[in-house]
């Protein structure tokens, strides 16, 4: 079955430390990986997809297909990062559904 | 992004009361779809459109169900509320790359 975890409901960090915000699935073929954050009150908005390999806001994730993880990265963490971050699996057959992983919210401290 | 808007933003609504919930996008896309959020939950999706002729359950649609009236409209019923449907329910459409664009969402309360 398709699955996406997000073991860690909070990270709480200080501002200018590093920020990893852990994202590991499950599935049975070529994972399309994404995360997607809601900063508070605001819409949730895509931050950035593997196939991309870009970097948004000093994000960055790589695709680790042996370990199954799309952990989400930032060497410095700045306090508006502070938001909820999903990572989130393409479903099965192109179908544009997302299966979302719990979520993490993270706190950047000043 | 106004081009994903749902109506209404709130509402409370009692035990066994029928509730509609409505999104239109500007988007031009094909793909539409409603989310639940709850806490430690993360999102989980009820119901999706790949067209006006084309509905799908998704993982939760027990108690709901939904009516594509035209590209840009994706309404989610509650024909007989319940409180553990209390949540933030999210609209949400895509074009061609699956990237998703969510609306607003709307908080229900069911009492």
């Amino acid at each position: 079955a398709q699955r996406v975890t997000q073991p860690e409901k909070l990270l709480s960090v200080f501002k200018g430390a590093p920020v990893e915000l852990k994202c590991n699935y499950s599935y049975s073929g070529s994972p399309e990986l994404f995360w997607y954050v809601q900063y508070s009150r605001q819409r949730l908005q895509l931050l950035l997809r593997h196939i991309s390999r870009e970097s948004i806001k000093g994000f960055t994730a790589d695709l680790n297909k042996g370990e199954t993880s799309f952990h989400l990265k930032k060497p410095f963490a700045q306090e508006e990062d502070s938001a909820m971050y999903y990572c989130a699996l393409s479903g099965p057959s192109n179908t544009g559904k997302l299966i979302f992983g719990q979520g993490t919210t993270l706190q950047v401290k000043p | 992004d106004a081009d994903v808007t749902q109506t209404p933003r709130n509402r409370i609504t009692k035990t066994g009361k029928r509730i509609m919930l409505e999104c239109s996008q500007t988007k031009g896309h094909d793909r539409m779809y409603w989310y639940r959020q709850d806490p430690g939950l993360g999102l989980r999706l009820i119901y999706y459109s790949f067209d006006v002729k084309d509905i799908n359950k998704g993982e939760i649609s027990d108690g709901y169900s939904v009516s594509r009236q035209a590209q840009a409209k994706f309404s989610l019923s509650l024909e007989s509320a319940i409180p553990n449907q209390t949540a933030l329910y999210f609209c949400a459409t895509s074009g061609d790359l699956n990237t998703q664009y969510f609306g607003p969402g709307t908080r229900l309360t069911v009492l």
